[in-house]
């Protein structure tokens, strides 16, 4: 069964420091990748995705994400935090359309001023 | 634009009652529904998944059902409700393989 794991469960950064979220999944076949973010009192919302082709995908906010298909890892990058940045981030797995999205257990942010 | 209300926001039930969640979609037909639960420490779970009117999918055994009577309803429900039924239920509606999820609502089983 598919299954998505996030390393860190809790991190605190100062703002203007570099972000990396660890994510990953077990799965054979072909995976589409996400990330979402839930800002405080907000819905969830997606970050970025991977389909397929450059393996590096771009965001909003100036988050990344990179896909490396040999370590089935897709984590999540920000080369300088800010404090809205503060919030929980889930990266999530599926087996391609039709299927449904499988969640890691989150990563908590907190970035302090 | 496609719109997912969910209600109610927030819930506070006694163990024993039943439970009814109700989610619709607007702006969209025939999209996959899902209910998650996102429950403290233990991140997103994915409880039912919907292709289709009356079709749907159980991924985790549990006291939960839930239904689709109408293309664009989803339902989530329970008989009977258990202290460790509580957390936060999320309804989404899936497209291109784009999850948009509801505002949720965090039931409390007390």
């Amino acid at each position: 069964a598919q299954s998505v794991s996030q390393h860190n469960h809790h991190v605190i950064l100062s703002e203007a420091a570099s972000l990396e979220l660890g994510c990953n999944y077990s799965y054979g076949g072909t995976v589409n990748l996400f990330w979402y973010v839930q800002y405080p009192g907000q819905h969830l919302q997606l970050l970025l995705k991977y389909f397929s082709g450059d393996p590096l995908v771009k965001g909003i906010k100036g988050f990344e994400a990179e896909f490396i298909k040999s370590k089935f890892s897709f984590n999540l990058r920000k080369p300088s935090v800010q404090w809205s940045d503060t919030a929980e981030y889930f990266c999530a797995v599926n087996a391609g359309s039709g299927y449904a999205l499988n969640f890691g257990k989150g990563t908590s942010l907190l970035v302090t001023p | 634009s496609q719109t997912i209300h969910q209600w109610p926001a927030t819930l506070v039930q006694p163990v024993g009652s039943p439970l009814s969640l109700e989610c619709t979609v607007e702006g969209t037909s025939n999209p996959n529904l899902y209910w998650y639960r996102q429950a403290a420490g233990r991140g997103l779970q994915l409880l039912f998944y919907s292709v289709g009117i009356g079709q749907i999918s159980s991924e985790v055994p549990q006291n939960l059902s839930a239904s689709r009577p109408q293309d664009r309803q989803f339902i989530l429900s329970s008989k009977k409700l258990l202290l460790s039924d509580s957390g936060f239920y999320l309804c989404a509606w899936g497209q291109n393989e784009k999850l948009f999820f509801g505002s949720g609502t965090q039931l409390s089983v007390l």
